[in-house]
């Protein structure tokens, strides 16, 4: 199967920055993809990235190095609606989306 | 709104009971997915159809029977459950099953199993 890490939980105050990693061991790589999700709603596409490099959109930003296995999610400027989970999910060789485990991100006033 | 409808939004059933999920979407993707959520875990797939036509059981239990009459609609049928079925079921849909378009998720159904 595939191996998909990211940190359980992770606090920061509203304004601040926050990344967000997540490590993955894949049997080929098709992409990878961070959703939102908050409380009881629905999963939120957020971004994705096939290529090495800086994806940046508005406030979130996030990052990939195929090599490393590795990629961010960065969040700036921190709102309290930002507070959600946040889902790192990654397409293998074969096009089969595994998820990670998710981190919840707690803004604080 | 995401384009992916389920009902119901909560349901509570016994281990004997027979209920069923519904996931419509407005999307006119040809990929629909049924996902369990449980907490701290990740979330993981159970079936996927393609064009009506299933292409994975991620060896799912049959007590779990999944139904896809047409691209925008899928059911979930639910019968002689245990406790730890008890999660937060999830539809997805896509443009097309492997392709590189994201999945857009359904708010879910909360499962509870008494």
């Amino acid at each position: 199967g595939q191996n998909i890490d990211q940190p359980t939980e992770m606090t920061a105050t509203e304004g601040a920055i926050v990344q967000i990693n997540c490590t993955y061991q894949t049997s080929g790589f098709n992409g990878l993809f961070w959703y939102q999700q908050h409380a009881g709603e629905a999963p939120t596409f957020l971004s994705y990235n096939v290529l090495d490099g800086l994806e940046e959109k508005g406030r979130f930003s996030s990052f990939l190095s195929r090599s490393k296995g590795y990629s961010y999610l960065l969040l700036k400027e921190l709102q309290m609606k930002d507070s959600a989970s946040y889902l790192c999910a990654v397409r293998d060789g074969d096009y089969k989306l595994s998820f990670g485990a998710g981190t919840t991100v707690t803004v604080r006033a | 709104e995401t384009g992916v409808t389920q009902t119901p939004r909560h349901l509570v059933m016994g281990m004997t009971n027979k209920k069923s999920l519904k996931c419509e979407q407005h999307l006119g993707h040809n990929a629909m997915y049924w996902y369990k959520q449980s907490a701290k875990k990740p979330l993981e797939l159970m079936f996927v159809y393609n064009f009506k036509e299933q292409t994975e059981n991620n060896s799912v239990p049959s007590r779990f029977s999944p139904e896809c009459p047409n691209s925008s609609h899928l059911f979930l049928h639910l019968h002689t459950l245990q406790p730890e079925d008890s999660a937060l079921y999830l539809c997805a849909s896509s443009q097309d099953q492997g392709g590189a378009g994201e999945l857009f998720f359904g708010e879910g159904s909360r499962l509870t199993v008494l």
